[in-house]
């Protein structure tokens, strides 16, 4: 398996921004990516498989791009709601590695 | 809709056992194999184990391989996962999931807290 490290760890951002996450395969996965929400105290929630692909009634403001050992997410005018913790999953396979978790926070 | 519910969790001493269980509605139960995935504390989640729909067909994380196991009553529409010799590393949320196959973890319960300490 491939190891998933995401970067920023934390990011502060207002209502409206524009914001990016990056994942980093250690090895070439493809299009295998997966982008998750996770709000405090709540199951993750599924936003963008096959590194692009948005799941039914995610808004449209999430992006996914990228392919091979590098992958983003872009969020397009950020709303009160997505502030939260986002994660990657390496998704060739149901045990892929999640990424450590990127938290965007209020500024 | 697929619903998934979780409980059993709680705290629990370290060689201890615990079982959790997972209550499903919504949709055809014997139809899907099912997951446990579980989330240490500010960690990112990590699959556990699996269980195909009949039952016969299970398979586990390095992590938890002789000391864990996943069950399923179809009957009662609901998945276990009995957990023993428990070490303060398995401390976290389990959640049990359904895999979408090309797409994800589509659809998770609400998680069960379990930390094991003395």
């Amino acid at each position: 398996d491939s190891r998933m490290t995401q970067s920023p760890s934390t990011l502060s951002a207002s209502v409206g921004d524009r914001v990016t996450i990056t994942c980093r395969a250690t090895h070439t996965i493809g299009s295998w990516l997966a982008w998750y929400q996770q709000r405090p105290g709540k199951a993750p929630t599924l936003l963008i498989y096959k590194a692009s692909a948005l799941q039914s009634g995610v808004p449209s403001r999430f992006s996914g791009s990228g392919s091979g050992t590098e992958f983003n997410l872009t969020i397009s005018n950020l709303q009160p709601d997505d502030f939260a913790t986002y994660y990657c999953q390496q998704s060739n396979s149901y045990s892929g590695t999640f990424g450590q978790g990127t938290k965007v926070e209020i500024k | 809709q697929m619903q998934l519910v979780e409980s059993g969790g709680g705290v629990v001493q370290p060689g201890r056992s615990l079982r959790l269980s997972c209550a499903a509605s919504g949709f055809s139960f014997s139809d899907y194999g099912l997951h446990w995935v579980r989330q240490a504390p500010g960690k990112g989640p990590e699959w556990v184990a699996f269980i195909s729909f009949h039952g016969t067909n299970k398979e586990y994380a390095d992590s938890v391989k002789g000391r864990f196991t996943i069950s399923r009553d179809n009957s009662k529409k609901t998945l276990f996962l009995e957990m023993n010799s428990l070490r303060t590393d398995d401390t976290a949320a389990y959640y049990c999931a359904n895999w979408g196959g090309d797409t994800g973890f589509d659809n998770w319960g609400q998680g069960t807290l379990v930390t094991v300490s003395s």
